[in-house]
């Protein structure tokens, strides 16, 4: 169990396009979601706390009219990257946890969307 | 949450125990230490989590030291398929969010 389910797995957009990223989880529901983006050879960033039925809480210096996050269901959060550029070409993950597991169940990741801007 | 220390990269031979060293000396009662994975081009997989007491599932053992300031991560058998960039994060009560440090690449030697 806990499966999180990304979509797509890769995309390439031209400059000025926006792009929208699903984050899924298959067989829980998650009232909180996390979205990270990695730079190639670098760690995982935080970008925002996906909230259902509220705004999402953005880290500090993520563009949140950028990086718009939508949690419109207990399973599903999207990440759209509005009018990208090629220095938003990057991995970006999502990932979740079973919350009837208890405060201490562990994050569960997606497999990541590999954005290519042109 | 705590900041942990991890080597840069290490190596060791297939089929034998791999040993992941996480520094944490700045951990607080409450807080956890979650283990990831994460290999090429794939999200992060969860290996094991643990507060105090040594903990083992079927991926690895995660050693805590009786003051808690550090930690290891044991791949009894490593395989090539463990090649990958290891992560020991700390995470406390107060958000659920996991902030990734730079973590220790391993590479399992044929």
């Amino acid at each position: 169990g806990a499966v999180v389910s990304q979509h797509p797995s890769r995309v390439i957009c031209k400059s000025g396009t926006s792009v929208k990223i699903e984050c899924r989880s298959l067989d829980f529901q998650a009232t909180t979601m996390f979205w990270y983006r990695q730079f190639p050879k670098q760690s995982l960033m935080l970008m925002a706390t996906s909230n259902e039925g509220s705004k999402a809480t953005y880290e500090q210096g993520v563009e949140k009219d950028k990086f718009l996050i939508n949690h419109a269901s207990l399973t599903l959060s999207t990440l759209t990257v509005t009018s990208a550029h090629p220095e938003d070409s990057s991995f970006y993950i999502c990932s979740a946890r079973v919350e009837t597991r208890g405060s201490r169940s562990p994050l569960h990741f997606g497999n990541g969307t590999r954005l290519t801007v042109t | 949450d705590a900041k942990t220390t991890q080597p840069t990269s290490m190596d060791c031979a297939e089929g034998r125990a791999a040993n992941l060293p996480c520094n944490h000396s700045t951990i607080s009662g409450n807080e956890y230490v979650y283990w990831y994975r994460q290999i090429h081009s794939q999200g992060p997989q969860y290996i094991i989590h643990g507060l105090k007491n040594n903990e083992t599932n079927e991926m690895a053992s995660l050693i805590i030291t009786e003051d808690r300031k550090s930690s290891t991560l044991i791949l009894p058998h490593a395989t090539l398929r463990d090649t990958a960039v290891y992560y020991c994060i700390v995470r406390g009560d107060s958000s659920y969010k996991l902030i990734f440090g730079s973590g220790t690449r391993l590479l399992v030697r044929p």
